[in-house]
């Protein structure tokens, strides 16, 4: 299996909803990742887990709250969104190896928030 | 972070080779050189990673500068399938990739 498999593919949620976002790989990556990727942009780094702890927040709001309760799942929680926060949300997994390793990205959740 | 520097866009046509250039001028001697790419509605894909040699896959072949302020992405024979947006990740400190704006890729048949 070498995929990251992101559920649920759409969500539309309000904003006073709690909603989450989930991820799963089966490759043994002991390093996953969490994107926000707004429409025409790039990718943006918001949280990065190593050995299930985390170990990099680029100052994410704490609106979004991630969870790594085992080597193969991710989870973002999501509460009290703004419309702003509607985007594409990519999670990623790859060995520990600093970079010296490819990533495997999932095709994304598409959050809308209303 | 090193800062990397790619072209908006670049076309080409089908079946033809496709030089992609980036510079990454403030790249660390020990950070590696990504490079992804994403189609429409996608998440990214890898298609290969290099230090200082170049490398070749079944994608693509990264060809890297002597002092590593450069690489070039060369795919051999673009199809309409190798249409997207090309990322180059020039360096990859504490594990993390940082994405630059990238370069749209578009092919014609």
């Amino acid at each position: 299996d070498t995929e990251v498999t992101q559920t649920p593919k759409h969500l539309v949620m309000g904003m006073t909803n709690k909603k989450s976002l989930k991820c799963e790989q089966h490759m043994g990556h002991r390093a996953m990742y969490w994107y926000k990727q707004k429409a025409k942009k790039p990718p943006e780094l918001m949280f990065v887990y190593s050995y299930e702890k985390l170990s990099i927040n680029e100052s994410v709001p704490s609106r979004f709250s991630p969870e790594c309760p085992n080597s193969s799942l991710l989870n973002l929680h999501l509460h009290a969104l703004q419309p702003e926060d509607s985007a594409l949300y990519l999670c990623a997994s790859s060995q520990v190896e600093r970079g010296r390793v490819g990533y495997t990205f999932g095709s994304g959740t598409r959050l809308t928030v209303v | 972070d090193a800062k990397t520097t790619q072209p908006n866009s670049m076309e080409s046509n089908e079946e033809e080779p496709v030089h992609l250039p980036c510079n990454h001028s403030t790249i660390s001697g020990t950070d590696y050189i990504h490079w992804y790419r994403q189609l429409p509605s996608q998440g990214p894909e890898y298609v290969i990673h290099g230090l200082t040699s170049n490398v070749n896959n079944r994608m693509a072949s990264l060809a890297i500068a002597e002092d590593r302020k450069s690489s070039t992405l060369i795919l051999h024979r673009a199809t309409l399938r190798d249409a997207a947006v090309y990322y180059c990740i020039g360096g990859t400190s504490y594990g993390k990739l940082t994405f630059g704006q990238g370069t749209i890729l578009t092919v014609h048949p």
